[in-house]
């Protein structure tokens, strides 16, 4: 039990496209998704934080109408990389928390995203 | 916020020797402690956590410990084997509420043992 996919797991595109990656927990219910970003050797940066039916809350730094969350029910959570650039380049992963199994993170595999 | 500091950020044994690492963190109000190892290229895997209303928690070759007063956390790997080699990530996290459990992580420590 307690597992999360993430689609794509890899994806390359041009400078100025958008990118879409999905996030799912597959046999529970997730009231809270978070969003990270891991850079080569690095441990993971938390992006923003969602809970279903609501906005998501950005940590500083990270740009809210560039990385686009949407968390439309309790086991599908998206992130749109929003004209992306080759700094956007990285290493995103997911994670799904629910209630019922107290604080435990469930991540996905991760999408690596290139930006050309 | 809380703080969260790994140490050692390197770390290599020999085959069947123990692994410790050492993770302190800043806010009391932490109560909710896991480990995490990650192979390269892929996701954070949860090896085992721990709970503040324990001291210590094992898991056949694994254990953690936890001493609230000195607000540190160790991760304890006996007879470590080659496919131990990864990744390990302290975190903590305060649970619900204001947070929604969001967890703080270490820097990271990369286990490597030699066959």
């Amino acid at each position: 039990g307690a597992v999360v996919s993430q689609h794509p797991s890899r994806v390359i595109c041009k400078s100025g496209t958008s990118v879409k990656i999905e996030c799912r927990s597959l046999d529970f219910q997730a009231t809270t998704m978070f969003w990270y970003r891991q850079f080569p050797k690095k441990s993971l940066m938390l992006m923003a934080t969602s809970n279903e039916g609501s906005k998501a809350t950005y940590e500083q730094g990270v740009e809210k109408d560039k990385f686009l969350i949407n968390h439309a029910s309790l086991t599908l959570s998206t992130l749109t990389v929003t004209s992306a650039h080759p700094e956007d380049s990285s290493f995103y992963i997911c994670s799904a928390r629910t209630s019922g199994k107290g604080d435990t993170q469930y991540f996905g595999p991760g999408t690596r995203l290139t930006v050309l | 916020g809380e703080n969260v500091e790994q140490h050692p950020s390197t770390l290599s044994v020999q085959e069947g020797d123990s692994a410790v690492i050492k993770c302190t963190y800043s806010d009391s109000a932490s109560n909710y402690f896991p480990w995490y190892k990650q192979e390269l290229g892929k996701r954070p895997q949860l090896i085992i956590d721990i709970r503040s209303n324990v001291g210590e928690k094992k898991d056949q070759r694994i254990a953690v410990t936890l001493n609230k007063t000195a607000k540190h956390f160790s991760l304890h790997i006996t007879e470590t084997q080659p496919e131990d080699s990864a990744v390990y990530f302290c975190a903590a996290s305060s649970g619900g509420g204001s947070t929604l459990g969001r967890l703080y992580f270490g820097r990271g420590t990369q286990l490597t043992v030699w066959p």
